[in-house]
C-alpha cells in the first residue's frame, strides 16, 4: 500500500522568499512521484514529476523538486515566491514501472495551501 | 494545448436519484480514471479504465458506481442512487499510458440534497 504525507496544511510566506511544501511518501515499491498544483475553482495541473534518473527535477513556473529515497521524501522548493503562486499544492505517488502491472493509480497527500504575502 | 473536459460543471441531485458525470478524455490517451474529493479532504483514487474495461477500483467504488466509455470519446461515471455522502467535487484524469503523467478535468461539483 502506498501513502503521501504532506507536512503542514498551510504555509505562509512572503513575495520573493523561499518556498518549501514537504512531502513524504511510503511505497512498496519504487515509485513515481508527482507534484500538482490546484487553483480554485480549477483541476489539478501537473508541477512536475520524478520517475526514474535525476532525483532534482525541474518543472513548471519555477519549481522544483528533488527526490531522497533514504529520506522518503519529495519536498517541493521553489527560490522565490510570486503572488501567482498562491494555491494548493498536492503530492502524489504511484507504483513504478517495476511494480508490475500497473495503471497508475496515483494517491495523493492532503494538500497544503500556499499564501502569498505582498 | 489538449484538455480533459467535464460536464457538468456543478450538479445537484436529490438523494436516491441516479446521476450521470460526463468527462471527455485527451483523444490520443488509453487510460482514464476517476477521483473525488470530498470538501476538506484529501482526493481519493475510485477507478481506472484501460482497453474497455476496470483495470483497478478502489473500496469506495461500490455496486453504486459504474463508468462505461459510451463511444469514442466520452467516459461516464455514473451514481446509481446518490448519497449526502456522495457530495464531493469529481475529477476525470486521462494519460497517454499507464504512470505517465496523468491530466485533471476542472471537475464536477456534486451536490446531493
Amino acid at each position: 500500500a502506498q501513502s503521501v504525507t504532506q507536512l503542514g496544511s498551510h504555509v505562509s510566506v512572503s513575495e520573493g522568499a523561499l518556498v518549501l511544501l514537504r512531502c513524504n511518501y511510503s511505497s512498496s515499491v519504487p515509485p513515481y512521484l508527482f507534484w500538482y498544483v490546484q487553483y480554485p475553482n480549477q483541476g489539478l495541473q501537473l508541477l512536475l514529476k520524478y520517475t526514474t534518473g535525476a532525483t532534482l527535477v525541474k518543472g513548471i513556473n519555477g519549481f522544483e523538486a528533488e527526490f531522497k529515497k533514504s529520506e522518503t521524501s519529495f519536498h517541493l522548493t521553489k527560490p522565490s515566491a510570486h503572488m501567482s503562486d498562491a494555491a494548493e499544492y498536492f503530492c502524489a505517488v504511484s507504483d513504478g514501472e517495476s511494480g508490475g502491472t500497473s495503471y497508475g493509480k496515483l494517491t495523493f497527500g492532503q494538500g497544503t495551501i500556499l499564501t502569498v504575502h505582498p | 494545448e489538449p484538455e480533459v473536459t467535464q460536464t457538468p460543471s456543478h450538479q445537484v441531485t436529490q438523494m436516491g436519484q441516479e446521476v450521470i458525470l460526463r468527462c471527455v478524455p485527451i483523444s490520443n490517451h488509453l487510460y482514464f480514471y476517476w477521483y473525488r474529493q470530498i470538501l476538506g479532504q484529501k482526493v481519493e483514487f475510485l477507478v481506472s479504465f484501460y482497453n474497455n474495461e476496470i483495470s483497478e477500483k478502489s473500496e469506495i467504488f461500490d455496486d453504486q458506481f459504474s463508468v462505461e466509455r459510451p463511444d469514442g470519446s466520452n467516459f461516464t461515471l455514473k451514481i446509481r442512487s446518490t448519497k449526502l455522502e456522495d457530495s464531493a467535487m469529481y475529477f476525470c484524469a486521462s494519460s497517454e499510458r499507464g504512470n505517465q503523467p496523468q491530466h485533471f478535468g476542472d471537475g464536477t461539483r456534486l451536490s446531493i440534497l
